[in-house]
């Protein structure tokens, strides 16, 4: 089993849906949770980052974090063609160290 | 304000040959980050550097190597390189506790 688990997709969705991206992971050490956007040929970009447990919102995008299911979520409302890229979860124990999830290609059709 | 900033772009080497990547942090970060993240995968932990010293190390061999400089740049060396290697290879910026770490747009390695 992986430590961090991430569906793949390839995920696509109509302009304005809600997208839900998920991760689940088996390392209960893990307290530092990221989400990260990453475009063709380009490094993963910053999106959300929350320590422990809850949610966080921040514009379009809200991060959640249930540390008893082991589970986090990324939902992006309102999506935009601007959002077709791969997503990647990462979390850690420690600041450093990152484990990222092989990402979630989403795509967002006009 | 420059971002992470990494050199070469692209590379070309032939198995069992030695290659240096080069990384620059963002301004005002003191952490960098080596990943390793093969295609159609998520980035994979190589080690992390902080006060010219190595903190952590992923699951990677001794052939993958690696130095922080005074003024935080880093370079990524690997020897006797594989065919395995051929990877998009990511350097990230952070600082010691931070609140996320900011990554270049990678050196893609193509090993022949």
């Amino acid at each position: 089993q992986k430590e961090v688990e991430q569906d793949p997709g390839p995920l696509s969705v109509p302009e304005g849906a809600i997208v839900s991206l998920n991760c689940t992971y088996s390392n209960s050490a893990f307290q530092y949770f990221m989400w990260y956007r990453q475009y063709s040929r380009k490094g993963p970009e910053l999106l959300m980052y929350t320590y422990s447990s809850g949610n966080k919102e921040d514009g379009r995008f809200t991060a959640q974090v249930d540390k008893s299911s082991k589970y986090i979520s990324l939902f992006i409302r309102d999506s935009q063609p601007s959002d077709s890229a791969t997503y990647l979860c990462a979390m850690s124990a420690v600041w450093d160290d990152m484990r990222f999830g092989a990402g979630t290609r989403l795509t967002v059709k006009p | 304000d420059a971002g992470v900033t990494q050199s070469p772009t692209h590379l070309i080497k032939t198995r069992g040959q030695q290659v240096t990547l080069r990384c620059s942090p963002k301004s005002g970060h003191d952490t960098v980050s080596w990943y390793q993240q093969a295609l159609g995968q998520g980035p994979q932990f190589i080690f992390q550097y902080y006060e010219e010293e190595e903190r952590q190390r992923g699951n990677f061999p001794d052939r993958f190597s690696g130095h922080q400089f005074p003024n935080y740049s880093s370079e990524l060396n690997v020897n006797a390189l594989l065919l395995g290697d051929s990877a998009l290879y990511l350097c990230a910026s952070s600082l010691r506790q931070g609140d996320g770490y900011t990554f270049g747009s990678g050196t893609r390695l193509t090993v022949v």
